[in-house]
């Protein structure tokens, strides 16, 4: 069974660091882009970016470049999402997701999906 | 950017309703749409890709249509399980950009 289980959920103060994990099983992860997806409460899903685990090309959002850094570890099938300095408006769901084997037309949507990382961000 | 249009975004319909939700595209994105479900409190799942492929293990009340710029997801007869959150969803590659509708929030009468 194809299979993304992400890390728990988190509650951080603003300026702090955070780094959330997103473990593929199941299928070749070196062979296929994963991407992570925000939710903010109440709000639409948001993509943030996207990573190729084989060789870590990885792709932003406009709305993301510079505010997250995605990367990815092939030897223990993980990708993460990080950030430097949370802010509370990175408060959200985020989802990682799997996407295709190549980042083009008629391979471009996500299945399966991560059951979801809540970041909390409080002061 | 191709930008994504979602109507309605909420509806109420009964039990056995046939209900249908449009995606419209701001350019012609050829059959390049894919639909998910979001249940209360869960993460999304891909019902449809490619505008009209129902993904393995959907239930067949599931469908999608269109190319272009005009896009429909039906539900043939609504069950109570169908709650949810649909959302449309396309790509763009210069640059790589994936890119959701609003979302339409689907209720039971």
């Amino acid at each position: 069974e194809v299979q993304l289980v992400q890390s728990g959920a988190e509650v951080k103060k603003p300026g702090e660091s955070l780094k959330i994990s997103c473990k593929g099983s199941g299928y070749s992860f070196t062979s296929y882009w994963i991407g992570w997806v925000r939710q903010m409460p109440g709000k639409g899903l948001e993509w943030m970016g996207i990573i190729y685990p084989g060789d870590s090309d990885t792709r932003y959002s406009p709305s993301f470049q510079g505010q997250v850094t995605i990367s990815a570890d092939k030897s223990i099938s993980t990708a993460y999402l990080q950030w430097s300095s949370l802010k509370a408006s990175d408060t959200a769901m985020y989802y990682c997701a799997r996407g295709g084997t190549l980042l083009w037309f008629g391979d471009d949507w996500f299945d399966p999906w991560g059951q979801g990382t809540l970041v909390t961000v409080s002061s | 950017d191709i930008q994504m249009t979602q109507s309605p975004s909420s509806l109420s319909a009964s039990v056995g309703d046939r209900v249908t939700i449009t995606c419209q595209a701001s350019q012609d994105i050829s059959n390049y749409l894919n639909w998910y479900q979001q249940k209360p409190g869960k993460a999304p799942k891909l019902l449809i890709y490619d505008a009209s492929n129902l993904e393995t293990g959907v239930p067949s009340r599931f469908s999608g249509s269109g190319s272009g710029t005009d896009f429909t997801f039906t539900i043939s007869s609504l069950q109570p399980e169908d709650i949810a959150t649909y959302y449309c969803q396309q790509y763009d590659n210069l640059p790589p950009l994936f890119t959701f509708g609003p979302g339409t929030k689907v209720d039971i009468k």
